[in-house]
């Protein structure tokens, strides 16, 4: 099992809908929750952290469910520039280890 | 304030060659790593380090070595290019627990 899977889409979505992913891990020590956007050819920003609360900012909400091992991300009212892959991002740190994996990410194409 | 800066930005090389992608940052960082990113695999973990002269490997370590001899650097060395390196490689830095900042890339095609 890979350590973080995503579906990879192309999610086609209308401009204005609302639009979810989600992406499970496999290591049950991870500890730190992230989502990643990454533009064609560009380096990977950061979206925003996933805190064990849940978390928002503006159109943007990111869930994580640590008894199923899953993080989500919902984005409402989307834009044309919010057309990206976006990528998931779990940091375990162990006492031999310090990983921060990526998953591969799910395209997401905003229609007008 | 540059933030990561990679060099070079493209490189070509024949197979059996060696080269050094440089990474610097100016973040005061402990945390660094090496990504590669191909087509279809997402970023996959080379080496990262967690301070200085210390260093650890990822998920496909295989051909390359690191070295962390001060804070600001963390050079990836090709020991003997391959067509399978062929990749677009980013190194990273951060603190712990937060946001990592990336670098714009190296391109690199091995012939």
């Amino acid at each position: 099992r890979k350590e973080v899977e995503q579906d990879p889409g192309p999610f086609n979505v209308p401009e204005g809908a609302t639009v979810a992913f989600n992406c499970t891990y496999s290591n049950s020590a991870s500890q730190s929750f992230f989502w990643y956007r990454q533009d064609c050819r560009k380096e990977p920003k950061l979206l925003m952290s996933v805190y064990s609360s849940g978390n928002e900012d503006g159109r943007f909400t990111a869930q994580l469910n640590r008894a199923s091992q899953y993080i989500s991300l919902l984005i409402r009212d989307s834009k044309l520039s919010d057309s990206a892959t976006y990528l998931c991002v779990v940091r375990a740190r162990g006492n031999r280890d310090d990983k921060i994996i990526f998953g591969k990410g799910t395209r997401l194409h905003i229609l007008p | 304030n540059a933030g990561v800066t990679q060099t070079p930005k493209f490189q070509v090389l024949k197979t059996g060659q060696s080269m050094t992608l440089q990474c610097a940052q100016d973040m005061n960082h402990e945390y660094m790593s090496w990504y590669r990113q191909d087509p279809g695999m997402g970023l996959r973990l080379i080496h990262y380090s967690v301070g200085a002269g210390i260093t650890d490997q990822g998920e496909v370590p295989n051909g390359y070595n690191v070295s962390r001899s001060t804070t600001e650097d963390f050079p990836l060395r090709l020991l003997s290019a391959a067509p399978s390196q062929t990749s677009v490689y980013f190194c990273a830095s951060g603190t712990a627990y937060n946001e990592q900042f990336f670098g714009p890339g190296t391109r690199l095609t091995v012939l």
